[in-house]
């Protein structure tokens, strides 16, 4: 089956960028939409963004143009990078499926393990 | 921005009891609504979707409703494995928001 897994260093320093790679195993990557999700320790789920196969993305106004989301279909990896972070960016971040075929507007139905990224001096 | 809504912030049920969940939407997002399972140290989990329609392997006892702006997760004849957080979605259109959680925790 389909799994995901996040990738990327733990820790990062206040005002450079966050950069996560999300491999998809057991399946391609093409014909889905594909998010990044975050939770802060102790909080509640925020989504970041998605991308298509095409390329084509959106993302949460909240994060203020700071988000870009790629696509690789040769090797079935998604990519984020979030510039400028501050503490308020130290969370787990999730690469997560959209449930049904060639739509955005699904449920997540398929989600990684997650990785604990830390904006820290 | 679409403001989901869930309470209570925590519920203590005993086992074998029914356990209730409510979300609550800003705006109505028809039936667009997923339900998701969180325990500690692991990815959300989901539940339901179409607001109503179990997820593959999700057990009989955990049921949805509603529609427009008022949903409703109920656990029946709760199990110890089912505390958790739970935490309600919109994907009505972007950006698709979450509830802040319910904390399920079983007597």
């Amino acid at each position: 089956q389909v799994q995901l897994q996040e990738s990327g260093p733990g820790l990062v320093r206040p005002s450079e960028t966050l950069s996560l790679t999300c491999s998809v195993s057991g399946g391609s990557i093409s014909n889905y939409y594909w998010s990044w999700i975050r939770q802060p320790p102790g909080k509640g789920l925020e989504w970041i963004g998605y991308i298509y196969r095409s390329g084509s993305t959106n993302y949460n106004p909240s994060l203020k143009s700071r988000a870009t989301i790629s696509v690789d279909t040769s090797s079935n990896q998604l990519s984020l990078r979030l510039t400028s972070v501050t503490a308020a960016d130290t969370a787990i971040y999730y690469c997560a499926r959209s449930k049904l075929l060639f739509s955005p507007d699904n449920p997540f139905d398929i989600w990684g393990q997650g990785t604990m990224v830390t904006v820290s001096s | 921005e679409i403001v989901m809504t869930q309470s209570p912030a925590t519920l203590s049920v005993s086992p074998g009891e029914r356990a209730t969940l409510s979300c609550r939407a800003s705006q109505i997002v028809s039936d667009t609504l997923a339900w998701y399972q969180q325990k500690p140290g692991q990815a959300p989990r989901l539940l339901i979707f179409g607001a109503s329609t179990r997820a593959t392997g999700i057990p009989a006892r955990f049921s949805g409703s509603g529609s427009g702006t008022e949903f409703t997760l109920t656990i029946s004849s709760l199990q110890s494995e089912d505390s958790a957080v739970y935490y309600c979605q919109h994907y009505s259109n972007w950006p698709y928001t979450f509830g802040q959680g319910t904390k399920l925790e079983i007597k």
